[in-house]
């Protein structure tokens, strides 16, 4: 059973298009989470999710909507998507945190905005 | 602010090799660090992390990483590397209860 899931996988689109990008996690976690990874590979937390409510938003602009339907469910919708939102695109989630607890990973969605 | 810098960006190192990944970090409150592994195409994994107690943490894997607080390091090592360790490993901290910084990440390259 695959405990964090993502989908797409993969998504290419055009600029100025809306896309969404869904997660869901069967771990039973309260906290989700989205990453953007770059070409680089630096990872920079997006948003911060626990029991359906937003708790962190790290200054992300605001084309990017994250919506928490129910505690498993961790959807990212994009509004006019621009050349520099190209990007891997991870979620996780764990346990309730204190700062102590294990993120699990889900496989990513590479976005490519042409 | 809270932040970790990996200073090496890529390590290739021969097999059966030891190997140090780097990190630092910078918090002015009690830390919780953490060692993430992702292998290509695929999504993070825990690897070994340090709440507290002993400063020196193991995985099951073989590497190891020893927190040091004078120094504001938590260096990852193994004393031998297979092929299969080839991946990028990334250093993190939590800041807070909801957010966790990573650094930049240290690829790890397996030469045989």
């Amino acid at each position: 059973d695959t405990a964090v899931s993502q989908t797409p996988k993969y998504l290419v689109t055009q600029m100025g298009n809306d896309k969404s990008i869904k997660c869901e996690q069967n771990l039973g976690h309260d906290t989700m989470y989205w990453y953007k990874q770059d070409s680089k590979k630096f990872l920079k937390i997006m948003f911060s999710y626990n029991n359906k409510e937003l708790i962190i938003n790290e200054t992300v602009p605001n084309r990017f909507s994250p919506k928490s339907p129910d505690k498993a469910h961790l959807n990212l919708h994009i509004n006019s998507l621009e050349l520099g939102d190209s990007a891997v695109y991870f979620c996780a989630s764990s346990p309730p945190t204190s700062g102590m607890s294990t993120q699990y990973f889900g496989p990513g969605t590479r976005l490519t905005v042409l | 602010a809270q932040s970790v810098t990996q200073l090496d960006s890529q390590v290739p190192v021969f097999e059966e090799a030891p190997v140090e990944l780097r990190c630092n970090y910078s918090s002015s409150v009690s830390v919780y660090l953490f060692w993430y592994v992702q292998y290509p195409n695929q999504g993070l994994q825990l690897l070994l992390k340090y709440l507290s107690g002993s400063t020196l943490v193991e995985s099951i894997n073989g590497f190891e990483a020893e927190f040091n607080k004078s120094q504001t390091s938590f260096h990852l090592r193994k004393p031998s590397v297979h092929i299969s360790d080839t991946a990028e490993y990334f250093c993190a901290v939590s800041v807070g209860t909801y957010k966790y910084i990573f650094g930049t990440g240290t690829r790890l390259k397996v030469l045989a």
